[in-house]
């Protein structure tokens, strides 16, 4: 099993859909969530921290943890073209760990 | 506020030979971390400093990589000799630091090509 699971994609959404990205960790005494959009031939871009459980809104951006389910998503409302990136989920259990990302695609 | 700075942007060179990355964090950020990413993957950490101290190099093959943050400040990530899987874009990125939080920020990466 992986450390930091994502669902796999790609993902495409039409402009204006919520598009919804998932993850899932396996170490229990991870503390620390993170959401990072990376574009392509870009360094990734901290979108969405994350510390306790329960949902946490930034504009558009809803990033929801659940500790005792090991899960922590992010919801993108209003989608727009702008938002096609991959996705990265990241979990600091004491050193921080990616997931392979998620690959999103707003279709106008 | 400057973002995390790195060189160079791009690099080219054949196995065997040896490459070396420079970083400089956020102003104030205690620490520093050294990633490698490679294509379609997620970034893998290599190596955590905190002030010039490491904290964690489990992950870093250290028969060929090394890294030093002598000043506590700006870092150096040397391969000596490449092969060609080390292809990958090296990212640098640095955080306040464990009493201000682990929020981490990435440098714009050099990509490595191993011919």
């Amino acid at each position: 099993q992986k450390e930091v699971e994502q669902n796999s994609g790609p993902l495409s959404v039409p402009e204006g859909a919520i598009a919804s990205l998932n993850c899932t960790y396996s170490d229990r005494v991870s503390q620390s969530f993170f959401w990072y959009r990376q574009y392509s031939g870009k360094s990734p871009e901290l979108i969405m921290s994350i510390y306790s459980n329960g949902d946490k809104e930034d504009g558009r951006f809803t990033a929801q943890l659940n500790k005792a389910s090991q899960y922590v998503s992010l919801l993108i409302r209003d989608s727009q073209p702008s938002d096609s990136a991959t996705y990265l989920c990241a979990v600091n259990p004491g050193d921080m760990r990616f997931g392979a990302g998620t690959r999103l695609t707003v279709k106008p | 506020e400057a973002g995390v700075a790195q060189s160079p942007r791009y690099k080219i060179i054949e196995k065997r030979q040896s490459v070396a990355f420079w970083c400089n964090p956020i102003s104030g950020h205690a620490t520093l971390y050294w990633y490698q990413q490679i294509l379609g993957q997620g970034p893998k950490l290599l190596i955590q400093f905190q002030n010039n101290g490491v904290v964690d190099d489990s992950q870093l093959p250290k028969d060929r990589f090394s890294a030093e943050r002598l000043k506590g400040v700006d870092s150096t990530l040397k391969i000596q000799p490449a092969k060609l899987e080390d292809s990958a874009v090296y990212l640098c990125a640095s955080s306040l630091g464990l009493a201000g939080g682990n929020e981490q920020f990435f440098g714009p990466g050099t990509r490595l090509t191993v011919l």
